[in-house]
């Protein structure tokens, strides 16, 4: 049984470039949630996808914006890319609102 | 903001001694996760303990929880080199979706 999987595991991107991460939710799973963490900070909620609309969004501008397919897998986008954007995105999936969410192995992004 | 508080930010231990580390979160919850991370990838999910129980065992892991006094802690016994990590609480808000970390706590065992 296959984890959370994430693509690309590193991306190196220019100041006002756009950038997809992609992400494959555990199996049986139908609820997607992408975090933001900072090098020595904990995770910071982005959003969170289900039933392919963002049903919850964290204190994160309308530059990111995300997508969810019908097989559940998810994309976040960031447009305009800002040096502060340079972190560890990650992506959680989850069934249920209260059930453990299982992580990925993030997406390294780092933006010169 | 983050919901959550570690304690302490870092910590060093013996191998074969034991660690534990504190959470203290700010609102009311539906449960409490605790998660551990080695050296910048993926969260790896330990526990998870509701708002109605105390207690809960996995393994060398024991976490309680006291919604009372809005506070949880991560016992982690015998502990190895392969324990080296961060350790991350993570708590889910009533009426929230989202979960809420702290800053970590850095566990280092020494050989």
């Amino acid at each position: 049984d296959a984890g959370v999987t994430q693509s690309p595991t590193h991306l190196i991107k220019t100041r006002g470039q756009q950038v997809t991460l992609r992400c494959s939710p555990k199996s049986g799973h139908d609820t997607v949630s992408w975090y933001q963490q900072a090098l020595g900070q904990g995770p910071q909620f982005i959003f969170q996808y289900y039933e392919e609309e963002e049903r919850q969004r964290g204190n994160f501008p309308d530059r990111f914006s995300g997508h969810q397919f019908p097989n559940y897998s998810s994309e976040l986008n960031v447009n305009a890319l800002l040096l502060g954007d340079s972190a560890l995105y990650l992506c959680a999936s989850s069934s249920g609102v209260l059930d453990t969410q299982y992580f990925g192995p993030g997406t390294r992004l780092t933006v010169l | 903001s983050q919901q959550g508080e570690e304690d302490p930010q870092a910590l060093s231990i013996q191998e074969g001694e034991n660690a534990t580390m504190n959470c203290s979160y700010k609102t009311s919850i539906n449960n409490l996760q605790w998660y551990r991370q080695n050296s910048g990838r993926g969260l790896v999910h330990l526990i998870l303990i509701r708002s109605n129980e105390r207690e809960k065992h996995s393994g060398r892991l024991r976490v309680t929880l006291d919604t009372s006094k809005k506070s949880s802690s991560l016992l982690i016994t015998a502990s190895r080199a392969a324990d080296t990590a961060s350790y991350f609480c993570a708590t889910g808000p009533l009426n929230d979706y989202k979960l809420s970390f702290g800053a970590g706590t850095t566990v280092t065992v020494r050989a």
